[in-house]
C-alpha cells in the first residue's frame, strides 16, 4: 500500500518556467488538498478537492492552479514560476467525515521546489 | 484566516524530560489532530481526538480535547532521542459548503540532548 506519492521529490525551476506536482493516493480517499510549508509558517493550504471534478481555493491559491479529473489524482500547476514559490510542498488525502476512524489526513512525502 | 497560535515554538530538552506543547484558538473545532514531521518526510499523525473533553494517549504520548473545543495539549513523557522532530496541532471542520479543511499551527520544533 503506497499511500500518498508525489514527484519529483526536488526540482529547480526558472522564473517564469511551468511545471506540475504530482500526486497519486491509492487509498480511494475523496478529500485531497495541496499545502505548502515554509520556515516559521507551518503548512498552509494552497487548493483541495472533496472529489473528482470538484476543486476550491484554500488560504494561499494564487499562483497555482488544481484539477481533479480521478479520485487518485490530484496535481499542482505553476503557470508561472516566481522566487515567492519557493517552498516545500505536501499533498494530503482523507476520507470525508469527521466520525471517529478518520485519522485526519495522509500526507505525502513532499516535493522540494526552488525557483531561482 | 483561521489562526492557531501553538506554543511553545522550539524546546531544548534533556533525554527523559517530559515535555508539554498546547495550540489554541478563537474558533471552535470538532476534531484536534497532532502530527510529528521528521526531516525530509511529511507530517504523520500522532493522536487524533473527537470529542471535548477527550484525553487520549498513543504510548509515551497523551493529548486531550479541551472542554471549550478551542484548545489542546501533548504531552510527552520520558522524552528519548527519537523524539526530535516539529510537532504540528491542527484543527478540523466542516465548511458551510460540507467540505473539511486542516487548519495547522505553526509548529513546536522540539531538540532532545542525549
Amino acid at each position: 500500500n503506497a499511500g500518498v506519492t508525489q514527484t519529483p521529490k526536488f526540482q529547480v525551476l526558472k522564473t517564469g518556467q511551468s511545471m506540475t506536482l504530482q500526486c497519486a493516493q491509492d487509498m480511494n480517499h475523496e478529500y485531497m488538498s495541496w499545502y505548502r510549508q515554509d520556515p516559521g509558517m507551518g503548512l498552509r493550504l494552497i487548493h483541495y478537492s472533496v472529489g473528482a471534478g470538484i476543486t476550491d481555493q484554500g488560504e494561499v491559491p494564487n499562483g497555482y492552479n488544481v484539477s481533479r479529473s480521478t479520485t487518485e489524482d490530484f496535481p499542482l500547476r505553476l503557470l508561472s514560476a516566481a522566487p515567492s514559490q519557493t517552498s516545500v510542498y505536501f499533498c494530503a488525502s482523507s476520507y470525508p467525515g469527521l466520525r471517529v476512524g478518520n485519522y485526519g489526513y495522509t500526507f505525502g512525502s513532499g516535493t522540494r521546489l526552488t525557483v531561482v | 484566516g483561521q489562526q492557531l497560535n501553538q506554543s511553545p515554538q522550539s524546546m531544548f530538552i534533556q533525554e527523559g524530560e517530559d515535555v508539554s506543547m498546547n495550540c489554541t484558538s478563537s474558533s471552535i473545532f470538532n476534531t484536534w489532530l497532532w502530527y510529528k514531521q521528521e526531516p525530509g518526510e511529511g507530517p504523520v499523525l500522532l493522536i487524533a481526538l473527537y470529542k471535548a473533553g477527550e484525553l487520549t494517549s498513543n504510548g509515551r504520548l497523551t493529548a486531550q480535547f479541551g472542554i471549550t473545543r478551542k484548545d489542546s495539549f501533548l504531552n510527552i513523557s520520558a522524552s528519548i532521542p527519537s523524539d526530535v522532530g516539529i510537532y504540528f496541532c491542527a484543527g478540523q471542520k466542516r465548511t458551510q459548503g460540507g467540505s473539511e479543511k486542516l487548519v495547522f499551527g505553526k509548529g513546536t520544533k522540539l531538540t532532545v540532548n542525549p
